[in-house]
């Protein structure tokens, strides 16, 4: 069975740099969810988008943004990175009426 | 083996025992539940969920039970194997509109052999 695909898997930058992390959800799924999970820690919820439209937002830095395309897959920009955002992101998808949320492998984020 | 409390963060069970997960969770209001079980350096796995509506439910080899009383919620495993070792997070929706999970602490299980 297909599942949710994010890439890239492991990104290295600099403080202050960019970086671009994409999600692409299973197929017909058209809810997305991004969550930030540091080194020991729970995930915590950073952002949801439905039908292309933000849905909900949780502790989303307001240094990063996010947005889902007309093909559903979505993509979480981050900006002036800090040595604390550091963490695994991952991307989660559901159909717009069930709860069930499935997790891609996610992408390792590591700041120097 | 079982955990209790709040953030026991570990558990060692024996292989082909059965194992007990707690989790307590915060907002009484929360309508739908699920256990996800992570692997090192792996996205959460799917194992189980549960509506509020409900108080047990049962899959393959595990369990869950919702006590809304005391706001408990724990995953049973049954005949754990090594394959089993893993973290494993409960989570909760908030009812309303929202629909993102707030995780709860993990718990590491180790199965011995």
């Amino acid at each position: 069975a297909a599942g949710v695909i994010q890439s890239p898997r492991h990104l290295i930058k600099e403080k202050r740099e960019t970086a671009t992390l994409k999600c692409y959800p299973i197929p017909r799924h058209d809810t997305v969810y991004w969550y930030q999970q540091g080194p020991g820690q729970d995930p915590q919820f950073l952002i949801s988008f439905y039908e292309k439209m933000q849905s909900d937002k949780g502790s989303i830095p307001d240094r990063f943004s996010a947005q889902q395309f007309s093909d559903y897959h979505s993509e979480l920009n981050m900006s002036s990175l800090e040595l604390g955002d550091s963490a695994l992101y991952f991307c989660a998808s559901s159909p717009r009426d069930r709860d069930r949320q499935y997790f891609g492998p996610g992408t390792r984020l590591t700041v120097t | 083996g079982e955990s209790v409390g709040l953030h026991l963060p570990t558990l060692s069970v024996q292989e082909g025992d059965n194992s007990i997960i707690n989790c307590a969770y915060s907002n009484s209001a929360s309508d739908y539940f699920i256990w996800y079980k992570q692997e090192s350096g792996k996205g959460p796995q799917f194992i189980i969920d549960i509506r509020s509506n409900m108080d047990k439910r049962q899959g393959q080899r595990v369990t869950v039970l919702l006590n809304k009383t005391v706001k408990h919620l724990s995953l049973q495993i049954a005949a754990t194997q090594p394959g089993d070792s893993a973290v494993y997070f409960c989570a909760e929706k908030r009812g309303g509109s929202a629909r993102q999970l707030t995780f709860g602490s993990g718990t590491q299980l180790t199965v011995l052999p």
